[in-house]
């Protein structure tokens, strides 16, 4: 396994507003993704954070809202733009380890609150 | 597209017994199942990965099975504890990118 950290572990914010979301990871990863999950729901994929590239976007979301950053291989940002009440959600980034057969790891999340 | 379903959403035992956690799938083109573990407010424990070739996976009190035709995995808890309470979660990966579909999970609640 690995230690995976994000930062901050909560917020709360004010609408229109920004916030950046980092992920840091202490072993070799292949994959990052990050994960929104809305409150009472389970998770759903954000977006597959690409190294050196653009992120890689679901149905449903898009660049101009969430845009992603990976300037290695270990290391990741999510930025919530903009932000509204609906936003209020729990943000995890995910990581597939380097020969961990496809396995995915999570971090602890980050508890984002929009008022 | 991948749907995955789990249920029931809540199921509380007396400490001491053996359970199932039943998890559905209808496209049963997956590469693997895995098995998550969160507690409240907390992020996600994998708890068990099963690849398409394979039946089950075992780690120490829980045995995860996996019958791709029928789109069907159970998680089996071997006499629980109080501390075995969280939600349990079911995902699966069809390759495309290793992305994970989540079920909406199982909150479990074992009574001493």
């Amino acid at each position: 396994s690995a230690v995976i950290s994000q930062k901050p572990s909560r917020d709360i914010c004010q609408r229109g507003t920004s916030l950046t979301i980092q992920c840091q990871v202490d072993s070799q990863v292949t994959m990052m993704f990050w994960y929104r999950q809305q409150p009472g729901q389970s998770l759903t994929l954000i977006a597959t954070a690409n190294q050196g590239s653009e992120a890689t976007y679901e149905s449903g979301f898009v660049i101009d809202k969430f845009p992603i950053s990976r300037p290695n291989l270990t290391f990741s940002t999510l930025t919530v733009s903009n932000m509204s009440p609906e936003d209020s959600s729990i943000y995890l980034c995910s990581v597939e380890l380097k020969g961990s057969l496809y396995e995915q790891y999570f971090g602890p999340g980050t508890r984002l609150t929009v008022t | 597209k991948q749907e995955v379903t789990q249920i029931p959403a809540a199921l509380s035992v007396p400490e001491g017994e053996n359970l199932v956690l039943n998890c559905s799938f209808t496209d049963s083109a997956i590469y693997n199942l895995q098995w998550f573990r969160q507690d409240p407010g907390k992020g996600l424990t994998s708890l068990l990965l099963i690849q398409s070739s394979q039946r089950e996976q075992t780690s120490g009190r829980l045995n995860a099975s996996l019958d791709k035709s029928s789109g069907r995995s159970t998680l089996y808890i071997a006499a629980s504890q109080p501390g075995d309470s969280a939600t349990y979660l079911c995902a699966v990966s069809t390759g495309a990118n290793s992305k994970l579909t989540f079920g909406k999970g199982i909150t479990l609640s074992v009574r001493p």
